[in-house]
């Protein structure tokens, strides 16, 4: 069965220093992949989505991610972090679960604080 | 209204009633989906129709009942609940037939914040 991990429940950094939220996925085949965004008291909201094709991934608000089959990881990047990117961060694989269905698992969240 | 919309954003409710949630879509999908999101848990997919058809039913006890009259529209009836059925209560949708089906993007309401006392 498909899983994803985000090894890190939270993070802070500074204002304007560089940011990494790791992400592993487990799936046997191609993996379709997605980092949402949830502020607090919303919902989520997709910043970039993988599903063949360059590894490196842009997305809205300058992040962007790169797929490293390999490594089975799919970490989000942002160079310069702003204090509005505070929020909770999820990454997720899409599969099928049978016929024409399919399903998105998610991790657990990376919480990120951003310091003044 | 555009996008996901979710009524109501806070619900309290005690074991004996009846509530409903109500998800609305205003983006032409055809899928929608129910997720359950508790504190340090991953986000639960609970129920997932297409084109109204109930698809996906992640063993979801009975005392949550879904509803999808239309494309558009999308329930979830609470009766006798427990207290640790309190969480975020997550509607999204999609256009189920796009991407090759498991890249299909999910759009997310805001949210039903459950209180179960």
């Amino acid at each position: 069965a498909q899983s994803v991990t985000q090894p890190d429940i939270h993070i802070t950094v500074s204002e304007g220093a560089s940011l990494e939220l790791r992400c592993n996925y487990s799936y046997g085949a191609t993996p379709y992949l997605f980092w949402y965004v949830q502020s607090p008291g919303q919902g989520l909201q997709l910043l970039l989505k993988y599903f063949s094709g360059d590894t490196l991934v842009q997305g809205i608000k300058g992040f962007e991610a790169e797929f490293k089959r390999s490594q089975s990881s799919f970490n989000l990047r942002k160079p310069s972090v702003h204090w509005s990117d505070a929020a909770e961060y999820f990454c997720a694989v899409g599969t099928n679960s049978g016929g024409s269905n399919y399903k998105l698992t998610f991790g657990k969240g990376t919480l990120l604080t951003v310091n003044p | 209204e555009t996008g996901v919309t979710q009524t109501p954003r806070h619900l309290v409710m005690g074991m004996t009633n009846k509530k409903s949630l109500k998800c609305e879509q205003h983006l032409g999908h055809n899928a929608m989906y129910w997720y359950k999101q508790s504190a340090k848990k991953p986000l639960e997919l609970m129920f997932v129709y297409n084109f109204k058809e109930q698809t996906e039913n992640n063993s979801v006890p009975s005392r949550f009942s879904p509803e999808c009259p239309n494309s558009s529209h999308l329930f979830l009836h609470l009766h006798t609940l427990q207290p640790e059925d309190s969480a975020l209560y997550l509607c999204a949708s999609s256009q189920a037939g796009t991407s090759g089906g498991a890249g299909e993007t999910q759009y997310f309401g805001p949210g039903t914040r459950l209180l179960v006392l």
